[in-house]
């Protein structure tokens, strides 16, 4: 099974700031890796999808990146409503599997 | 735009059945794939199981760590899959999503969601 690992964990930051999420795959997964964003009491909303396409819905201060194993989400500009968990999601092969969670917060 | 929506007991005894129903609207269950997700805070997002709309239909595929324990099946009269799970242990209380893929298996993420059900497990 394909391990994805996410750092970090938790992240606290500022209206305006550039925050930068990490997801590693534990073998090659090419460009079949996804984000997505999740509210407290919401299901997960598919943010960016094979590695840096972004949803239509997504502001453009969104982007992804990488390939292979290595793979970054990065917020230019937090807005308010950026606050939340962010998970990556592996769909090379079965049985696809989540990162853990960064949890971002309001410094 | 399509809509999902969850239904099913809110509480199973252990050994029972888990039985949950997704409700599509908005969209037809066929040219898609179709996912059942769970989560809770100890182990996070798990993929359950899928099945196949678009390819070869009916297709499905489950995670080796609940294959024994689930089955996943569409009603395309109702627009409607389902999930059941058996042998339920407090293990497997969680939030429980039925999700429309967005494009293939390999491509494009899980693109609509449920609003989730709580499922607990209790006697």
């Amino acid at each position: 099974d394909i391990q994805v690992t996410q750092s970090p964990s938790s992240l606290s930051a500022s209206v305006g700031d550039r925050v930068t999420i990490t997801c590693r795959a534990s073998q090659n997964i090419n460009s079949y890796l996804n984000w997505y964003q999740q509210k407290p009491g919401h299901a997960p909303k598919l943010l960016i999808y094979t590695a840096s396409i972004l949803q239509s819905w997504v502001p453009s201060r969104f982007s992804g990146s990488g390939s292979g194993t290595d793979f970054t989400l990065t917020i230019n500009g937090l807005q308010p409503e950026d606050f939340a968990t962010y998970y990556c999601h592996q769909c090379l092969s079965l049985p696809y599997s989540f990162g853990q969670g960064t949890k971002l917060d309001i410094k | 735009q399509v809509q999902l929506q969850e239904s099913g007991p809110g509480l199973v005894e252990p050994s029972e059945t888990l039985s949950l129903t997704c409700t599509v609207s908005g969209g037809s269950i066929s040219g898609y794939y179709w996912t059942w997700i769970r989560q809770t805070p100890e182990k996070g997002l798990e993929w359950i199981a899928y099945i196949d709309y678009l390819f070869h239909i009916g297709t499905t595929k489950y995670n080796p760590s609940l294959r024994s324990r689930v089955t996943i099946s569409v009603d395309t009269s109702k627009s409607q899959f389902s999930l059941k799970l058996s042998s339920v242990t407090a293990a497997d209380t969680a939030v429980y999503y039925c999700v429309r893929h967005l494009d293939s298996p390999n491509s494009g993420g899980f693109g609509n969601w449920g609003q989730g059900t709580l499922v607990t497990v209790s006697s």
